[in-house]
């Protein structure tokens, strides 16, 4: 199992333009997260998934978009991109909820110019 | 998260022991966590504890709670070069999902 994974590594945007972070996991977990790393400020949920075709919003949702049309896969799309969005982005899947254990992917680092 | 509270840094030499500690708020909580991240990599989790227990121990590690101060630590005995590394304090809030504190950066000097 590869368990999860994030697509791409590190990115550099200028303002205003958009992108899409992919997340996959083949642990057919129902639970899918996208948070975002600061310094000085752990980590923060941006947008979460209970299941297939369902998405909700987290603490920081405004400025992200985020879709679930496979089990497998948890996209998070910036449709015009800030500096305030510079961050590291992390993705996790459980498998039932917040009582269990999450599972990390490697993280995204994303600097906007 | 604001909810979840931790000291930023600790910095102990090789050999002693370290002791991370964190405060939370929701005394709902029904587990406790610690992650630990080390440089650029994602968050993997050590250990946790159910609400209803008081001290766990794994190897090396020993989560003590207390429930009615709402504090958390994790203690590492004998604390190697290897253990350098951010250790996040979470809770769950709620079904589904997870309260982070902002992590301890945990510097290991020879």
């Amino acid at each position: 199992n590869a368990g999860v994974t994030q697509t791409p590594k590190f990115r550099v945007l200028k303002t205003g333009q958009s992108m899409t972070l992919l997340c996959a996991q083949d642990m057919n977990h129902e639970y899918m997260y996208w948070y975002r790393q600061d310094p000085g400020m752990g980590l923060r949920l941006i947008h979460y998934s209970v299941g297939e075709g369902t998405t909700a919003k987290g603490e920081v949702p405004d400025g992200y978009n985020v879709s679930r049309l496979k089990k497998q896969n948890f996209l998070l799309g910036l449709e015009s991109a800030a500096p305030s969005q510079t961050s590291v982005y992390f993705c996790a899947s459980t498998r039932t909820g917040g009582k269990e254990t999450q599972y990390f992917g490697p993280g995204t680092r994303l600097l906007v110019l | 998260g604001e909810d979840v509270e931790q000291s930023l840094f600790l910095s102990v030499r090789e050999g002693d022991s370290s002791v991370i500690n964190c405060t939370y708020t929701d005394s709902s909580s029904t587990y406790l966590y610690w992650y630990k991240q080390e440089p650029g990599a994602g968050l993997q989790l050590l250990t946790y504890i159910f609400s209803n227990m008081d001290m766990k121990q794994d190897q090396r590690l020993t989560v003590l709670l207390n429930k009615k101060d709402k504090h958390l630590s994790l203690r590492i005995a004998d604390t190697q070069t290897g253990d350098s590394a951010i250790y996040f304090c979470a809770e769950n809030t709620n079904d589904y999902k997870l309260s982070f504190g902002a992590g301890t950066t945990v510097t290991v000097r020879a």
